[in-house]
């Protein structure tokens, strides 16, 4: 079983639209959590991070963390064609000591077609 | 501009030959990564570095060997390339080693074919 596991889709969806994007997870270890969006043939960028349960927004993107189910979610209101692109989540532990690598696990990835 | 560049971007070998990906970034940042992006699999990590001459094997290290003389440069050599390498590979650099303190940034891959 993998540490992470997402859906890849293709979720296609009309504009407008309301898109749920969700990931699990089964490591405990995991404490903080991101989104990265990737545009074909692009590299990927962080589009949102958090690390407490609940709701986090920015503009018409929120995460979801709900520890007790290791369940995480990205929403994306009033979607766009230029939000078509492939949503990766990533997940790590939270350490404040200094120092030392801490490895992100990524999910495979979920494909989101916009269409207008 | 500053970022994060990688060359070349396609690349097309034949089995058994060497291959050289390079990775520029102009951050000074001190962590360096090379992942590489397969269908099904997902982001999955190469070796990371942690600064100049200090590198580590990630998930995948077999078949791939990387250097880091200077702190901008982190080439990743495939030393006889097999068509399982046949891949998508990124390059990534970040401040610290650990998520919370800071984003990884990735250059726009290397699109390696293996025949």
């Amino acid at each position: 079983q993998k540490e992470v596991e997402q859906d890849p889709g293709p979720l296609s969806v009309p504009e407008g639209a309301i898109v749920s994007l969700n990931c699990t997870y089964s490591n405990s270890a995991f404490q903080y959590f991101m989104w990265y969006r990737q545009y074909s043939r692009k590299g990927p960028e962080l589009l949102m991070y958090t690390y407490s349960s609940g709701n986090k927004e920015d503009g018409r993107f929120t995460a979801q963390v709900d520890k007790s189910s290791k369940y995480i979610s990205l929403f994306i209101r009033d979607s766009q064609p230029s939000d078509s692109a492939t949503y990766l989540c990533a997940m790590g532990p939270l350490v404040f000591h200094s120092g030392g690598y801490q490895k992100v696990t990524f999910g495979i990835g979920t494909k989101l077609q916009v269409i207008p | 501009d500053a970022g994060i560049t990688q060359s070349p971007r396609y690349k097309i070998t034949e089995t058994g030959r060497q291959v050289t990906l390079m990775c520029h970034q102009t951050w000074s940042h001190s962590y360096m990564f090379w992942y590489r992006q397969d269908l099904g699999h997902g982001l999955r990590l190469i070796y990371y570095s942690a600064a100049a001459d200090i590198t580590d094997k990630g998930e995948v290290p077999d078949g791939y060997v990387v250097s880091r003389s200077k702190t901008e440069n982190f080439p990743l050599t495939l030393e006889s390339a097999t068509r399982s390498q046949t891949s998508v590979y990124f390059c990534a650099s970040t401040r610290t080693g650990q998520p919370r303190a800071g984003e990884l940034f990735f250059g726009e891959g290397s699109r390696l074919t293996v025949l």
